[in-house]
């Protein structure tokens, strides 16, 4: 069965970046069916989308974020990662990483890790 | 950007129908996919490509698209389903996704 673990620091200062790695166990990221991605969620707040990557590096982006945000593979350590620069409260967060079955009429996240929450604070 | 659309909350009795939309200019071409989160947990998956329920989830769980508008119907809404519910779906490009606001569902 696949597994998403994320992992970082759950605590981030002002204006730093914030750094999260997602493991991926029970198969492989380099599948070519599949994107991974990344989702957040502020406390009381909505779920918000931030990116997504294909094993070959291939990147999309949420257009609010994607000045502050990258997301890279490593298909040696089956690992993706989230950097995201210059955060505020506002990034304060839940974050999850999910596995992405894209198709030609739609994108199913379909396996998600259990989430860790960030606080970005001083 | 695009944007999906939902009420942000609404509320029902036990038993009664609830309807939540999500109005998107790319759903005629883009399927709408529904998430379930209750307080303090996970989102779950109910619906997926607009009308198909994964396995374990409840038949009172139905899904519609038409037009710009994908609708989450749960028949014989039950105190469990209270939650928020998430639609998304992706733009025309295929390749951003966008959640939904977000409904508060309030059964009593």
């Amino acid at each position: 069965q696949l597994q998403l673990q994320e992992s970082g620091p759950g605590l981030v200062k002002p204006s730093e970046t914030l750094s999260l790695t997602c493991t991926v166990s029970g198969g492989s990221i380099s599948s070519s069916s599949y994107y991974w991605g990344w989702i957040r969620q502020p406390p009381g707040k909505g779920l918000e989308w931030i990116g997504s990557i294909y094993y070959s590096g291939s990147t999309y982006y949420n257009p609010s974020l994607k000045s502050r945000v990258t997301i890279s593979v490593d298909t040696s350590k089956n690992q993706f990662s989230l950097k995201l620069t210059s955060v505020t409260a506002a990034d304060t967060a839940v974050y999850y990483c999910a596995r992405l079955t894209k198709g030609a009429a739609g994108s199913l996240f379909d396996f998600w890790g259990h989430g860790t929450l960030v606080t970005v604070s001083s | 950007s695009y944007e999906l659309t939902q009420p942000p909350s609404m509320s029902v009795s036990p038993g009664q129908t609830a309807r939540i939309t999500c109005s998107g200019d790319a759903l005629p071409k883009k399927y709408a996919y529904w998430y379930q989160q209750k307080s303090g947990q996970a989102p779950v998956l109910v619906i997926y490509e607009d009308s198909k329920r994964p396995s374990g989830i409840p038949e009172r769980f139905s899904g519609s698209s038409s037009g710009t508008v994908a609708t989450l119907t749960i028949s014989g809404a039950q105190v469990e389903d209270e939650a928020d519910y998430y639609c998304y779906s992706t733009d025309s490009s295929g390749n951003h996704v966008v959640f939904g606001g977000g409904t508060k569902l309030t059964v009593l």
